[in-house]
């Protein structure tokens, strides 16, 4: 079973600052199925970005996903104060399994 | 534009079974492009997101591993709405639960509902 591995599991950072997430899959795994979420306190997921560097509908372009084999990488370049939230990557598939989530605080 | 609601009671008793329902608006859910799919967040906060299992139109299923043997999915095209059942419950399944739509063209879960709070107690 592939294990998604996140970190830092907290990052503290100001708004303007640049924000770097990491991905780490226990195996070497497809890049058309691996996704980022953001959920905001109080709201459900929201899809980011798909195939490692798509971005989903209406996700500004502050959000760029990278990465292949076992490690993907989220940035957002610019924090804006709604970026603030819990962040999670995904491995898409028949059984979907999700990394543990990076916590981002504001500094 | 396609909206997700999930239905059902907040409380269950340990033992009993929890049965949630998820109604899709603005949009066909006998369509092949997607599977309908349940997640959740288990309390208290801390701990991530957790898929449960997916149903296609036709009622195909895929189930977590770790609940399959307490899980039932069903889909209902009459009502455009898909269903879960899950028995035995613990407080360990106290959880967020949500319903989505599992776009597998573009490999994500890419619809969302708002999510119903379940306690077991």
């Amino acid at each position: 079973e592939i294990v998604l591995t996140q970190s830092p599991g907290t990052l503290s950072l100001s708004p303007g600052e640049r924000a770097t997430l990491s991905c780490r899959a226990s195996q070497s795994v497809s890049t058309s199925y691996l996704a980022w979420y953001q959920q905001r306190r109080g709201q459900a997921p929201r899809l980011l970005i798909y195939g490692a560097s798509s971005r989903a509908t209406a996700i500004p372009d502050r959000f760029s996903g990278s990465g292949s084999g076992t490690d993907f990488t989220l940035t957002i370049s610019r924090l804006e104060p709604d970026d603030f939230a819990v962040y999670y990557c995904q491995l898409y598939g028949s059984s979907p399994r999700f990394g543990q989530g990076t916590r981002l605080e504001i500094k | 534009q396609l909206q997700l609601q999930e239905s059902g009671p907040g409380l269950v008793k340990p033992s009993e079974t929890l049965s949630l329902s998820c109604t899709v608006s603005g949009g066909p859910i006998n369509s092949t492009s997607y599977y309908w799919g349940w997640i959740r967040i288990r309390q208290p906060p801390g701990k991530g997101l957790e898929w449960i299992g997916s149903i296609y139109y036709n009622g195909g299923t895929f189930y977590s591993p770790s609940l399959k043997s307490r899980l039932t999915l069903s889909v209902d095209t009459s009502k455009n709405q898909f269903s879960l059942r899950l028995s035995s419950v613990t407080a360990a399944d106290t959880a967020v639960y949500y319903c989505a739509r599992q776009n597998w063209i573009i490999a994500g879960l890419d619809v969302w509902g708002q999510g119903t709070t379940v306690t077991v107690s």
